[in-house]
C-alpha cells in the first residue's frame, strides 16, 4: 500500500523555466510533508518542508504547495537550472511520537541547458 | 554535512550468509533510520528506532533486525541474505524536533550473489 505517491517517473524542463514535481498521499495522519533531493552515489539531502496545517512555503527559489482537501502536495523550482538535475522524493511524516518518514518512489527531473 | 557515517560502503556477499550492516552518527539524534532503495520503489523503510533498544518496524522489514545499543549506532542485519536483498542501503538520523528533517549517509552498496 503505497502511502505517498509521486505518478510521474521523470521530467525535462528547459533552464530558466518552472519545474513542477507533484506527491499524493493517503494518509491524513501525516503531519509534515519533506521534499528531498539525491544525486547519484549520494546520500538523499533535505530541501523544503511544510506543516499540513500550512499551504504554502517558500525558500528561495523553492515553494512546496499543500492542498490537504485534495491530499495533494506540488513543489515548484523557478527559475529551473541544470544543477537541480536530480531526482526528488516527496516524503511524509506520521503524526505521534515515532516519527516514521515516508517516501514516495520519486521524480528524476531533467533540466536542459 | 550532518555526522552519519555508513559502513562498508560497498559489500558482495553470497546467498545464505549473514550480513551487518553499521551506521554510526555523532549528531546524538534520537531517531535512526534503515531504508533500501531500489528502482521503481524509492525508498523503502525497513526498519527505525526511536531511542536506545527501542526500534519497530518499517514496511519491508522480512529477513531483517536491527539493534541499537547506544544512541550513536544502529545496525542493520541479514540473517540469511538472499538475492532479492541486492539494493542500496541508506542509514538516516533526526533529532524529532520541527520539521524533522532527517541526514542521510552516503548509503552501502549491497549486492548478494
Amino acid at each position: 500500500d503505497q502511502q505517498v505517491k509521486q505518478n510521474s517517473p521523470s521530467l525535462s524542463v528547459q533552464e530558466g523555466r518552472i519545474s513542477i514535481l507533484n506527491c499524493d498521499y493517503t494518509n491524513s495522519m501525516f503531519d509534515y510533508f519533506l521534499w528531498y533531493k539525491k544525486y547519484p552515489a549520494e546520500g538523499p539531502t533535505f530541501l523544503i518542508s511544510i506543516s499540513s496545517i500550512k499551504d504554502k512555503n517558500e525558500d528561495g527559489r523553492f515553494t512546496v504547495f499543500l492542498n490537504k482537501s485534495a491530499k495533494h502536495l506540488s513543489l515548484h523550482i523557478v527559475p529551473s537550472q541544470p544543477g537541480d538535475s536530480a531526482v526528488y522524493f516527496c516524503a511524509a511524516r506520521s503524526s505521534g511520537g515515532y516519527q516514521k518518514v515516508t517516501f514516495g518512489t520519486g521524480t528524476k527531473l531533467q533540466v536542459i541547458p | 554535512d550532518a555526522g552519519i557515517t555508513q559502513s562498508p560502503r560497498h559489500k558482495v556477499t553470497e546467498t545464505g550468509t549473514p550480513v551487518t550492516l553499521r551506521c554510526h552518527q555523532t549528531e546524538n539524534h534520537r531517531y535512526m533510520y534503515w531504508y533500501r532503495q531500489d528502482p521503481g520503489h524509492g525508498l523503502r523503510l525497513i526498519h527505525y528506532s526511536y531511542g536506545v533498544k527501542d526500534t519497530d518496524k518499517g514496511e519491508v522489514s522480512d529477513g531483517y533486525s536491527v539493534s541499537r545499543s547506544k544512541t550513536e549506532d544502529f545496525l542493520l542485519t541479514l540473517e540469511s541474505a538472499t538475492s532479492s536483498q541486492t539494493s542500496v542501503y541508506f542509514c538516516a538520523i533526526s533529532s524529532g524536533t520541527g520539521s524533522t528533517e532527517a541526514f542521510f549517509g552516503q548509503g552501502t552498496r549491497l549486492t548478494v550473489v
